[in-house]
């Protein structure tokens, strides 16, 4: 079945620090792979999404690249801010699945100023 | 314009209670999803309807979930006797077409509850 891996937490990072977040992935199919973060006391938000191979998506400075290869969807930001703390999710959605998303357990980011 | 509401946001229950968990999906969404959310876990899938056809239930846990969007617009999680391990968050997301890769998810913030 499919599934997702991505770096366990807690990240700490320093405002204006690089952020990699790791995430790996399984899927039957040919998946979408999706980014979404939770901040404090609110929802799952949409952060960014590739659909095929090679594609890079990015939102707020965020980005991601779809690499099929390796079978992975890395998020990088230059630059953090304290505003980007959150919990962050890698998430993929499969014809096969019915498209349903497919989570990893999240990676809790605190920036600190 | 208003997202996807779910009520209550907090509940608590005895176990062996039955709950009934509200979702008021964004307006005109064609598709809605349920997922439960275990403490330090990512979201899980429960189930999906297609205006109200529940076209997949796979994720249901057991026998005692079950869900209904009988008009199309709201739906409604209903746990029968309720147990510990059904504590969690559970989340509802609509999109506006059918279910696709392609199609964002817009989530509500979630029923956090918790079984005694």
């Amino acid at each position: 079945g499919d599934s997702v891996t991505q770096m366990e937490g807690p990240v700490t990072l320093s405002e204006e620090a690089f952020l990699t977040i790791n995430c790996t992935y399984t899927a039957t199919g040919y998946p979408s792979l999706f980014w979404y973060v939770q901040y404090p006391g609110e929802g799952l938000q949409l952060l960014l999404k590739a659909t095929k191979a090679d594609d890079k998506g990015s939102n707020k400075g965020f980005e991601a690249t779809y690499r099929k290869e390796t079978t992975s969807f890395h998020l990088e930001k230059g630059s953090v801010q304290v505003s980007d703390s959150a919990v962050y999710f890698c998430a993929l959605s499969d014809q096969g699945s019915n498209y349903k998303l497919t989570f990893g357990k999240g990676t809790l980011l605190t920036v600190n100023p | 314009g208003a997202g996807v509401s779910q009520s209550p946001r907090y509940k608590v229950a005895k176990r062996g209670q039955d709950v009934a968990l509200r979702c008021d999906p964004i307006s005109g969404h064609v598709s809605l999803f349920w997922y439960q959310q275990a403490l330090g876990q990512g979201p899980e899938f429960l189930t999906y309807f297609q205006n109200e056809a529940q076209l997949d239930k796979s994720g249901l846990p057991s026998d005692r979930f079950f869900a209904e969007r009988p008009e199309g617009s709201v739906s409604t999680l209903k746990i029968q006797r309720t147990q510990q391990e059904d504590s969690a968050v559970y989340l509802c997301a609509s999109s506006p077409w059918q279910a696709s890769s392609y199609n964002e998810q817009f989530f509500g913030p979630g029923t956090r509850l918790t079984v005694l």
